[in-house]
């Protein structure tokens, strides 16, 4: 079954405490990404990965890191979380990064982490 | 200031009646405009899409209605069912800018048997 999925999909912190969502794609995508989902704001980007080891910044990068060492995986590191992160996390994958290629344009999102940083 | 704006933020329909979700944006380089439906406790999931070379695209009882000149489109949904309550979010792609999707804050639609 293609999909996205994320570990762990709850999380109960405290401040500071170096954390890693993982996310993970089976559809061979080249474009992965991180979304924060807050109410009222919809769901803004943090980062995103054109390919493995191309990673850049979206509307929200502060606070977090990514890496993309194999076209399937793309973790989310917080550093030392802070409780203004306290969010739900999506993962999302489509088959390009760019264009306007037919049919690649498609987003799959994970099932989403919510975390919660005390 | 988000870039995407989206109304209303909550939406009662009655079941068999005409859901309609409205959403302005201000940047021009946009160039695929989707709409996603989400569930509770589930991730968003692609519901149509359109691009702004058409005025309008179809899909079942699910319509996009695009004004580039303007700088708005709107989701209607017809003969709206119960299921179809969830949230639904738009959004815009800039192809420029990766692939990164700038969403709406959401409307969360409920429909009543």
């Amino acid at each position: 079954e293609a999909q996205v999925t994320q570990n762990p999909r709850y999380l109960i912190t405290v401040t500071g405490k170096k954390l890693t969502v993982t996310c993970s794609q089976n559809m061979n995508h080249e474009y992965m990404s991180w979304y924060r989902q807050d109410p009222g704001l919809g769901l803004r980007q943090i980062y995103y990965s054109m390919n493995v080891e191309v990673t850049d910044k979206g509307d929200v990068p502060e606070g977090y890191k990514v890496s993309r060492k194999e076209k399937r995986n793309f973790p989310l590191i917080l550093e030392s979380p802070s409780p203004n992160q306290t969010s739900l996390y999506f993962c999302a994958s489509s088959l390009s990064g760019g264009g306007p290629r037919l049919g690649t344009d498609t987003q799959y999102f994970g099932p989403g982490t919510r975390l919660t940083v005390l | 200031q988000q870039q995407v704006k989206q109304s209303p933020q909550s939406l009662i329909v009655q079941k068999g009646g005409i859901s309609i979700i409205n959403c302005a944006y201000e940047n021009t380089a946009f160039d695929y405009f989707p709409w996603y439906q989400q569930f509770p406790g589930k991730g968003p999931a692609l519901l149509i899409a359109i691009r702004p070379d058409v005025s309008e695209k179809k899909e079942g009882r699910f319509t996009i209605s695009f004004n580039k000149s303007a700088k708005q489109f709107s989701l209607h949904i017809m003969d709206s069912q119960p299921g179809d309550s969830a949230t639904y979010f738009c959004a815009a792609r800039d192809h420029n800018a990766g692939n990164m999707l700038t969403f709406g804050g959401g409307t969360r639609l409920m429909v009543k048997p």
